[in-house]
């Protein structure tokens, strides 16, 4: 089943410009991760961050954890053509399996 | 970084016969291996857990006997879909557990059933 919601479930902006991604979850995690996944591609892991990690960087990715609203979101600054893809949020259930949300697909326009 | 391949990358058969797609970790042994299903613009769904050396464990409303999961050795596991109909038609992706406890995705193999 879904831990949770994304939100937008669809996201077009200008080249140049940032986009945030919203992910809300369900229960208590350990870690969410978030993942990136090219049109009829496999999926390309992208960040984790911790429980007791409120905000983590790399590159032009900055993704937030607020587990008090049960919610996560990716930022990504100075986008590119190249950013173009469905972006999924993804948190532990049990011990290793990973649950998804329903993804964002974010399109950047040059 | 390590890396999981798929075999097929893609396959197209006729409603009834059984498919099977192929899932290895290519520099690294897994003991866990998941194989999820994804159909178009919807996210992935969970079927199954497979075990190397025991009996996979199936998601709530997989068909254990229409979706037959044998994680053979520790690089290999493998997924046939029988008897398979149009409805099964969809994008089936494979990740593996490294030791790390990082999991690795496969490409994904794309299932059309005529």
């Amino acid at each position: 089943s879904q831990q949770g919601e994304e939100d937008p479930q669809a996201l077009s902006i200008q080249e140049g410009e940032n986009a945030t991604m919203n992910c809300s979850y369900k229960t208590s995690i350990n870690n969410l991760q978030w993942y990136r996944q090219n049109s009829g591609r496999g999926l390309v892991h992208l960040i984790l961050i911790r429980s007791n990690e409120r905000e983590k960087h790399s590159g032009r990715l900055r993704v937030t954890l607020d587990t008090s609203k049960k919610s996560s979101s990716l930022l990504i600054t100075a986008s590119r053509a190249a950013d173009t893809a469905s972006y999924f949020c993804a948190t532990p259930q049990g011990a290793q399996k990973l649950v998804f949300g329903q993804g964002t697909r974010l399109t950047i326009n040059p | 970084g390590a890396v999981v391949s798929q075999h097929p990358s893609w396959v197209i058969c006729k409603s009834g016969t059984s498919v099977k797609i192929e899932c290895r970790s290519l520099d690294f042994q897994a003991t866990t291996m998941f194989w999820y299903r994804q159909f178009p613009k919807q996210s992935l769904m969970l079927m199954a857990t497979s075990n190397e050396g025991s009996k996979a464990t199936y998601e709530q409303g997989v068909e254990k006997d229409k979706f037959l999961i044998n994680h053979a050795s520790l690089t290999l596991s493998t997924l046939t879909v029988t008897s398979a109909h149009p409805e099964d038609s969809s994008f089936y992706i494979c990740s593996a557990i490294s030791r790390l406890d990082t999991q690795y995705f496969g490409p994904g193999t794309r299932l059309t059933v005529l």
